[in-house]
């Protein structure tokens, strides 16, 4: 498996408490990525990171904000959670960014299971 | 219109057939094509990818892509009860592009 964890792994909490998911990897990869997992939806992005304090909107950011301050950590905040936020949390990295030109893999990690009451 | 279409199933077999995922794309710029399995409670982890269209063949697993129709298959020969999993299409543009995934189950 690649190096990458999350915590917690899971999480029950209420609305409108504020909630934060850490994402650390030991591969010194670039990029970093936080998705979400829906049924019907599969993953989709919500930020992404391509270095230290560099990061992006991905599909679904509305409500989430993100902070990386080290190589191997990035964080995902929820700052006043909903009961729409209920799902599984996944980190990813990659070495590379996506692109139409060169492969790249995506590692992920284990996820965190979220639900918001 | 979704970047990347899969059928989610449920998909249910007999031990021993030849099972047939699909995913169609709309943007005809993808060239990098992915299947990622995924076991239940657990990560996505990489299957297989293909480079442009044709096949490719690892084990039991057969790859393959039709640019010109925009539709990638994944085909599981022989399948046994441990392929339960959610197979999840993806494809490399501007960013991942993943399909819904498919979940699979083989029984005995």
């Amino acid at each position: 498996d690649a190096g990458i964890t999350q915590s917690p792994r899971h999480k029950v909490t209420e609305t409108g408490t504020p909630v934060t998911l850490r994402c650390h990897q030991t591969e010194n990869h670039r990029y970093m990525y936080w998705y979400r997992q829906d049924p019907g939806h599969g993953l989709r992005l919500i930020h992404y990171s391509y270095g230290v304090k560099d990061t992006d909107k991905g599909e679904v950011s509305d409500g989430y904000s993100v902070s990386r301050s080290k190589t191997e950590d990035f964080l995902l905040t929820l700052e006043s959670a909903t009961s729409s936020q209920t799902s599984v949390y996944f980190c990813a990295i990659s070495e590379e960014p996506p692109g139409l030109a060169d492969y790249n893999e995506q590692f992920f990690g284990p996820g965190t299971r979220l639900t918001v009451l | 219109q979704k970047e990347v279409e899969q059928d989610p199933g449920p998909l249910s077999v007999p031990e021993g057939a030849i099972v047939s995922l699909n995913c169609t794309y709309s943007n005809s710029a993808f060239q990098y094509f992915m299947w990622y399995r995924q076991y239940s409670r657990k990560g996505p982890e990489l299957l297989m990818y293909t480079y442009s269209s044709g096949n490719k063949e690892d084990g039991r697993f057969t790859a393959q892509v039709d640019k010109s129709s925009k539709y990638i298959s994944l085909f599981i020969r022989d399948s046994q009860p441990s392929d339960l999993a959610t197979y999840l299409c993806a494809m490399s543009g501007n960013q991942f592009y993943f399909g819904t995934g498919t979940s699979l189950t083989v029984i005995p």
